[in-house]
């Protein structure tokens, strides 16, 4: 596509709940990336995904998040048992490739709210 | 390791008056330098980057900014604020040929334009 669709825009669940978040990247882009951002804060790193595979997850906080690409195009964020700390909008990137000076595009986030 | 701090929460300017947004940044490598913009409700857009050729940066809607390695800065002016500058402006570092091409933010700093 144009740009980088990430749906839904936004999510409303109940604490202990489990949720997907999904981000299609632009075609051809081979690198995704997960950001999260908390409010008033900066977008944080999650994870990144080359292809396929995640290449880093460092930046997931904890086993209750976990994110997919299997098919090396769409991914998703799975958050299980949220919390209202989790709650934030989270973002995705996608580049033409990972490294070097390739620009990221980032979609226009998806906002959780737990309550 | 690399860290960005943007110096201030907050900035408040007339239209037509000068704008600085300010940013240290701490790497360890060679860094590459952004900055990226972020209106309400709305995606991450890049503004500029720096990559190792010129140090004075120029991008889009009249910004510039300027590398200092000796000052390790990366501030953000534009000569003549106008009301659709008003957003949030975050200074971003990345490690330049790293893998993985993970971008570290900053805080941000809200810019306000008064008519």
């Amino acid at each position: 596509g144009a740009g980088v669709s990430q749906t839904p825009s936004n999510k409303v669940t109940e604490k202990g709940k489990y949720v997907e978040l999904r981000c299609d990247p632009i075609s051809g882009h081979t690198a995704l990336y997960w950001y999260r951002q908390s409010l008033g804060q900066g977008p944080e790193f999650l994870i990144y995904f080359q292809g396929t595979g995640a290449a880093d997850d460092s930046g997931l906080p904890n086993d209750r998040f976990f994110a997919v690409r299997p098919e090396g195009s769409v991914s998703t964020l799975k958050i299980q048992r949220t919390e209202r700390g989790d709650s934030a909008v989270y973002l995705c990137a996608s580049s033409l490739m990972a490294g070097g000076d390739y620009g990221y595009t980032f979609g226009s986030g998806t906002r959780l709210t737990v309550v | 390791a690399q860290s960005v701090t943007q110096l201030d929460s907050h900035v408040s300017v007339s239209e037509g008056t000068p704008v600085l947004l300010r940013c240290n940044y701490s790497s360890s490598y060679s860094p590459s330098l952004f900055w990226y913009v972020q209106h309400p409700n709305k995606g991450l857009q890049l503004l500029l980057k720096y990559t190792s050729a010129a140090t004075l940066v120029k991008g889009i809607n009249g910004f510039e900014a300027e590398f200092k390695k000796s000052e390790t800065s990366f501030h953000l002016t534009k000569p003549s604020a106008h009301m659709s500058d008003a957003a949030e402006y975050f200074c971003v570092v990345s490690r330049r040929n790293n893998a993985g091409n993970m971008l570290t933010f900053g805080g941000g700093t809200r810019l306000m334009v008064k008519p």
